[in-house]
């Protein structure tokens, strides 16, 4: 059963820096392409970041690019999101999301989310 | 604002055969990138329904279907279900934006009456 679990959010001040993280099992993790997607409280669904299955294609939405980061460590099945200067508008709940099998822009599983509030 | 619009609300009885548009532009869904809807049940973290404009992953039941013709995408459900009260959301690609051109429409709320 393919799952996938997030962690790390919490409550931060603006400025301040958070690592989320993605724990996946119950697939060939390194053979997968990961999303971050993001929703504001009583928001639509925003995508935030993609990291291809080697890491070696990475991309960011202009709302965090500059400030977040996304990782993945294959050998540990699990994907990063390093948020710094985070601002009131990133208070959202983040999920990872996997690229699909069928095309790596369907998202065919997500994990439960994390939230990340952001304020003083 | 999305670059996929979606009406921000659709209602049905019980039974009753609903829509639910996604109209983009010749950047996205009329360049013939494909459509793929979610489904996010209250409370929850959201489910791929439809994939590849009209295809449905196992488990999905074969009430929902999809559509795509010109710059527009379509969600159908048919024999409208109290469980289907969610929030559904389109999402495509889009060759004028920066970075992956993954884009979300704004979703739509699904009563059943």
């Amino acid at each position: 059963e393919v799952q996938l679990v997030e962690s790390g959010g919490g409550l931060v001040q603006p400025g301040g820096s958070l690592r989320l993280s993605c724990a996946a099992s119950g697939f060939t993790f390194s053979s997968y392409s990961m999303n971050w997607v993001r929703q504001a409280p009583g928001k639509g669904l925003e995508w935030v970041s993609y990291i291809s299955s080697s890491s070696s294609t990475i991309y960011y939405a202009d709302s965090v690019k500059g400030r977040f980061t996304i990782s993945r460590d294959n050998a540990k099945n699990s994907l990063y999101l390093q948020m710094n200067s985070l601002r009131a508008e990133d208070t959202a709940v983040y999920y990872c999301a996997r690229g699909g099998s069928w095309s790596e822009y369907a998202f065919d599983y997500w994990g439960q989310g994390t939230l990340v509030t952001v304020s003083s | 604002q999305s670059v996929l619009t979606q009406p921000p609300s659709v209602s049905g009885a019980p039974g009753q055969r609903v829509t639910i548009s996604c109209t983009g532009s010749s950047s996205n869904i009329g360049a013939g990138y494909d459509v793929h809807w979610y489904q996010q049940l209250p409370g929850t973290a959201p489910k791929l329904l439809i994939y590849g404009n009209s295809n449905r992953p196992s488990g999905v039941p074969d009430r929902f279907s999809g559509s795509k013709s010109g710059t527009s995408a379509s969600l159908a459900i048919t024999g409208l279900q109290a469980e289907d009260e969610a929030d559904y959301y389109c999402q495509s690609y889009d060759s004028s934006l920066s970075g992956s051109g993954v884009v979300f429409g704004g979703g739509t709320k699904l009563t059943v009456l």
